[in-house]
């Protein structure tokens, strides 16, 4: 079955350091994938998606890009603020309606 | 526009006890869903529906049970509660990307706690 791995946490910077949060995953075809981010005591919320190979999705400074040759979907962000502090979680979509398939979630912790 | 609504936010239950927890969207969204979340773990998807009247089996079912008798309502109901259900549920609803791929809008969650 279909599967999310992502780098296990904490993970602790500064602020204004270069973030990466890697995350590859296992499917069968061709899957949609996702980065969403949850702030303590919220739900999720999505942070970006690409639905294709060589997309890039970004929002808020955050990128990450889908490359099915390594099976990856990395996240990064150039500077962090301490309020990008939150779990972050890699998701794939296979294309059926039965949900998302989740990664453990990597709690980031930015120190200022 | 709310997006997804759950109450309650908190509940404490004992063994044995039930609940039902309410979920509501107002986006007109055919797909939603249930997922729980263990402390360190991603979510594991509970229950899953497509549309009025349409329920289906996820990951982690046992335990639990649903019904869908309008698009904007999914409930999920505890019947006996046991410890192993002490978890944060989380309720989603989704639309159709380009694709046939869904994207998920989830609600703020509910911490139950089964002492």
């Amino acid at each position: 079955g279909d599967s999310v791995t992502q780098m296990e946490g904490p993970v602790t910077l500064s602020e204004e350091a270069f973030l990466t949060i890697n995350c590859t995953y296992t499917a069968t075809g061709y899957p949609s994938l996702f980065w969403y981010v949850q702030y303590p005591g919220e739900g999720l919320q999505l942070l970006l998606k690409a639905t294709k190979a060589d997309d890039k999705g970004s929002n808020k400074g955050f990128e990450a890009t889908y490359r099915k040759e390594t099976t990856s979907f990395h996240l990064e962000k150039g500077s962090v603020q301490v309020s990008d502090s939150a779990v972050y979680f890699c998701a794939l979509s296979g294309g059926g309606a039965d949900g998302l398939t989740f990664g453990k979630g990597t709690h980031l912790i930015i120190q200022p | 526009n709310a997006g997804v609504t759950q109450t309650p936010k908190f509940r404490i239950l004992k063994i044995g006890q039930s609940m039902t927890l309410q979920c509501t969207q107002d986006m007109n969204h055919n797909y939603m869903y249930w997922y729980r979340q263990d402390p360190g773990m991603g979510l594991k998807l509970i229950y899953y529906s497509v549309g009025a009247g349409i329920t289906d089996k996820g990951e982690v079912p046992n335990g639990y049970n649903v019904s869908r008798s309008t698009t904007e309502d999914f409930p999920l109901r505890l019947e006996l509660a046991a410890p192993s259900q002490t978890s944060v549920y989380f309720c989603a609803s989704s639309q159709t990307l380009a694709g046939g791929f869904y994207e998920q809008y989830f609600g703020p969650g509910t911490r139950l706690t089964v002492t």
